[in-house]
């Protein structure tokens, strides 16, 4: 089976602070994707990655960049917190780019304060 | 107009009964679609996919795909009360990017 590991589940930062979240798939995936998920607004694609160091934006690129130092990691960074980023941030990898084919980690809720 | 718009529910139907959730999205290009299925507090989990018009089953569960008009389904036949979760649509488009819709909350009631 595949596995998506999110390394924190909770996480409690304040305004203005650094944050790392870190996500690391086992299947040699080349294709790992950062969502976050709000109420009522469904899954929004953050940024995403077809090869290492290799980086597109998605829909809500702004207050976020993202890090593919190697092939089973990809990292997404929040260069200083703000309280609109508190929410669900769901990590995935697939096989190929061309499929929607989606493996998702356990989720990683981030509290802004 | 979203990209892919779901109805959000909730959809309650009586155990037994046949569920009917639909999508509908914006770009004629995409090729492949998807439905995820999410139980509260967990995370999405791939249920269904189709990538030509017509019908796919898979036990209980069929997707229905008309591309030209942009419509995607899911019935979920014999409905248990297992099946009360939040039924993501998700669309494959141009680019790479897979995008989902706000999710339809389905309540199965024994």
């Amino acid at each position: 089976d595949v596995k998506v590991t999110q390394s924190s589940r909770y996480l409690v930062k304040r305004t203005g602070e650094k944050v790392f979240l870190e996500c690391v798939q086992d299947m040699d995936h080349e294709n790992m994707f950062w969502y976050r998920q709000d109420p009522g607004l469904g899954l929004r694609l953050i940024y995403f990655s077809y090869d290492v160091k290799m980086k597109e934006k998605g829909d809500i690129p702004e207050g976020y960049s993202v890090s593919r130092e190697k092939k089973e990691r990809f990292s997404l960074i929040l260069e200083s917190a703000s309280t609109n980023q508190t929410s669900m941030y769901l990590c995935a990898s697939s096989l190929r780019p061309d499929t929607g084919e989606l493996f998702f980690g356990e989720g990683s809720r981030l509290t802004v304060l | 107009q979203k990209e892919v718009e779901q109805n959000s529910g909730p959809l309650s139907v009586p155990e037994g009964a046949i569920a009917s959730l639909n999508c509908t999205y914006s770009d004629r290009g995409s090729q492949s679609f998807f439905w995820y299925r999410q139980y509260s507090g967990k995370s999405p989990e791939l249920i269904m996919s189709i990538y030509s018009n017509g019908d796919k089953e898979d036990g209980r569960f069929t997707a229905q795909l008309n591309k030209a008009s942009q419509y995607v389904s899911l019935l979920i036949r014999d409905s248990q009360p297992s099946d009360s979760a939040t039924y993501l649509c998700a669309v494959n488009m141009i680019g790479f990017k897979t995008i989902f819709g706000a999710g339809t909350r389905l309540f199965v009631k024994a």
